[in-house]
Parts: structure tokens; sequence; C-alpha cells
């Protein structure tokens, strides 16, 4: 039930934009985003609960498409602290138990200056 | 205080030895849970504890076992472990779904306890 990330891994300019895409195979409720540094704990950025809801964080933003089990994580105007990596953790829609989050294997940005 | 603590922060222990990892919050979350992170890996489930009793166990060995004394405090023992079980080991919290009714709640992480076994 682990979802699929893409892409990998990005290498960005200071000031571009990125999309991380997040999907799943199974019908879901919810998807949460956390960033992850080397050698820091993952923090927790947005998550969203309903289908086509668009929520955002400064220059961060993100979408849930129920229909498609898709989420989509925007970094626009990147700045050099969004380096790190980028986990979704998906919760089932059906028959899952309370606090089990699936994480896809993440995806690592990296931004020059 | 939005924090959960660690303690150690780093841990070096034989295969034959007994240790324990500590993890705290004062949040008032009614959620705790452990993972195992290997580099460049996500993070993997091991338990999960909702109001102080143990609500999934990822088929976990026994070498690992959980305590959760109270609602702001979950231990996890380690004993006989192996070289394989070297890993990042990271606790979280969050609130339930079962107070507000949703589903799930954003989770935070501790700083982890980084953990080797000769």
């Amino acid at each position: 039930q682990q979802p699929v990330q893409s892409p990998q891994a990005v290498i960005l300019r200071e000031g571009e934009d990125a999309v991380i895409n997040c999907s799943s195979s199974k019908a879901l409720y919810s998807v949460h985003w956390y960033r992850q540094k080397h050698g820091e704990a993952p923090v927790f950025l947005m998550i969203l609960l309903k289908g086509g809801e668009q929520k955002g964080h400064e220059k961060i933003s993100a979408s849930f498409n129920e229909k498609k089990q898709q989420s989509s994580l925007y970094l626009t105007a990147s700045q050099l602290s969004y380096s790190g990596t980028y986990f979704c953790g998906t919760e089932p829609g059906r028959g899952s138990t309370l606090g089990r989050l699936y994480f896809g294997r993440g995806t690592q940005l990296t931004v020059w200056p | 205080d939005t924090e959960v603590t660690q303690t150690p922060k780093h841990l070096v222990m034989g295969m034959t030895n007994k240790k324990s990892l500590k993890c705290e919050q004062h949040m008032g979350h009614r959620a705790m849970y452990w993972y195992k992170q290997k580099a460049k890996k996500p993070p993997e489930l091991m338990f999960v504890y909702s109001y102080e009793k143990l609500s999934i166990n990822e088929s976990v060995p026994s070498r690992f076992s959980p305590e959760c004394p109270n609602s702001s405090l979950l231990n996890l023992h380690l004993h006989a472990l192996q070289p394989e079980d070297s890993a990042l080991y990271l606790c979280a919290s969050s609130q339930t779904g079962l107070a507000s009714g949703r589903r799930n709640h954003e989770q935070f992480f501790g700083p982890g306890t980084r953990l080797t076994v000769l």
C-alpha cells in the first residue's frame, strides 16, 4: 500500500518551481506531506483531507485529487531552505487502522544558489 | 510545549546488551509511534499506541519491546539486537481521531536516536 512518489530527485536553482507527485493504488482518506533535512527528523508540512482541496503554507501548497488517488506538492520560487527529502504519507480510505500512514520512498530536493 | 524529545541521541550497543530508548511529549497527544528509518529510506512504522494501549504492531521482532507507562511517555526496550537493526529510531505523537472525529492528525516527530549495533 506504499504510495508512489515522483520524481525521485529534483535539482533546482533558487527561485525556480517544482512539483512532487504522490499516487496510490488504493482509495485515500487523507494525504500528509513531510520534509526531512539530512540528519534531522521529518517535519510536518500539511495534511489534505478532502478531494480537490488545496492547502497552502507560504510558497508551498498542495492539492489532493480523491478520484485519482493522487496528491501533488507545489514549491514555488524555491528557497535554499527548501532542500531536503519530501515524503508523502497516505491514509487508506477503507479498513485503515487509526494512526497508520504509508510513506512513499521520498523525493530528494536540492536547491542551489 | 510543542516538542517531542528523545533520549539518548546516539547509542552504541553490543548484541548481548539490553538498552532502552525514551520518548516524551507534553502536547496532550494520545497517540504515540515508533518508527525505524534506514539511510535514504522512508520511516518504517513499528508500533502505535493509542490511549496508552498498543494498537498496531507491524510484526516487529520480539527483541524490540515497546512500553507506554503513561500518556506522555513511550519507551522502546532493546535486547539481543542484530547489526542490521542499526538505524535512526524516531518517535512521533499526534492527537487521536477518537476525540475529534477526524481519522488522522499530523504527526510530530522527535529528533531520533541513532542506534549502532556492533
